[in-house]
């Protein structure tokens, strides 16, 4: 049973990029088993995939963040973590990191979610 | 297509039945999960891989699936069940794709 818990700063200003780490405990983030995502929703929004870390970091993020993103894995801090650059207010969100098993498509595992607000 | 179509707001009586639908060309290709979200927390799976069932979900919920449709039926709804529900899958490039969610409203 893994457990994924975000952190990371919980303001970011306009145009600088928004840094988040997800720390993982009950599993090795270097795993076949898993594969690690990243999900946000705006206020009031629904749910946006922004990106999947696969076993041997291949990486995949979502066409309308245009770039922006770069997820990573620290196999020593058994964390992954996400960069997304050039915010804007749109960025405002609550940021959830998540877990699935490899060949399955569900996220089996949620963290609580931080909540990042882009404001000078 | 990779966009999946969900009906905005579904209200269901105390101990009856809702089914909640979630619609889109990539289901013809890759199964749909479910997660229920309610105010304030992280979403939840609820049915993964079309119909199966996390330990520890209530067997109120099923999954199924036919041609380009995914549904979720909570059978006899409780007033713990009332939440935004949320389909996803994958898209035409394989990138993961979340419907637009369902707001259930338990009466």
């Amino acid at each position: 049973q893994l457990h994924l818990q975000e952190s990371g700063p919980g303001q970011v200003k306009p145009s600088e990029t928004l840094s988040l780490t997800c720390n993982v405990s009950g599993g090795s983030i270097g795993s076949s088993s898993y594969y690690w995502d990243w999900v946000r929703q705006s206020p009031g929004k629904g749910l946006e995939w922004i990106g999947t870390l696969y076993y041997g970091g291949s990486t995949y993020d979502n066409p309308s963040l245009k770039s922006r993103v770069t997820i990573s894995v620290d196999t020593s801090k058994n964390q992954f973590s996400l960069e997304l650059t050039s915010v804007t207010a749109a960025d405002t969100a609550v940021y959830y990191c998540a877990s699935g098993y490899t060949g399955f498509n569900s996220l089996d595992y949620w963290g609580q979610g931080t909540l990042v607000t882009v404001s000078s | 297509s990779s966009e999946l179509i969900q009906d905005p707001d579904v209200s269901v009586a105390l101990g009856r039945t809702v089914r909640i639908t979630c619609q889109g060309d990539s289901l013809r290709r890759y199964s749909a999960s479910w997660y229920q979200q309610k105010p304030g927390q992280a979403p939840v799976l609820v049915i993964s891989g079309k119909t199966n069932r996390p330990s520890g979900i209530s067997d109120r919920f099923s999954g199924s699936s036919s041609g380009n449709t995914a549904s979720l039926t909570i059978t006899g709804a409780q007033a713990e069940d009332e939440a935004d529900y949320y389909c996803d899958s994958r898209g035409s490039s394989g990138n993961r794709v979340f419907g637009p969610g369902t707001k259930v409203t338990v009466l």
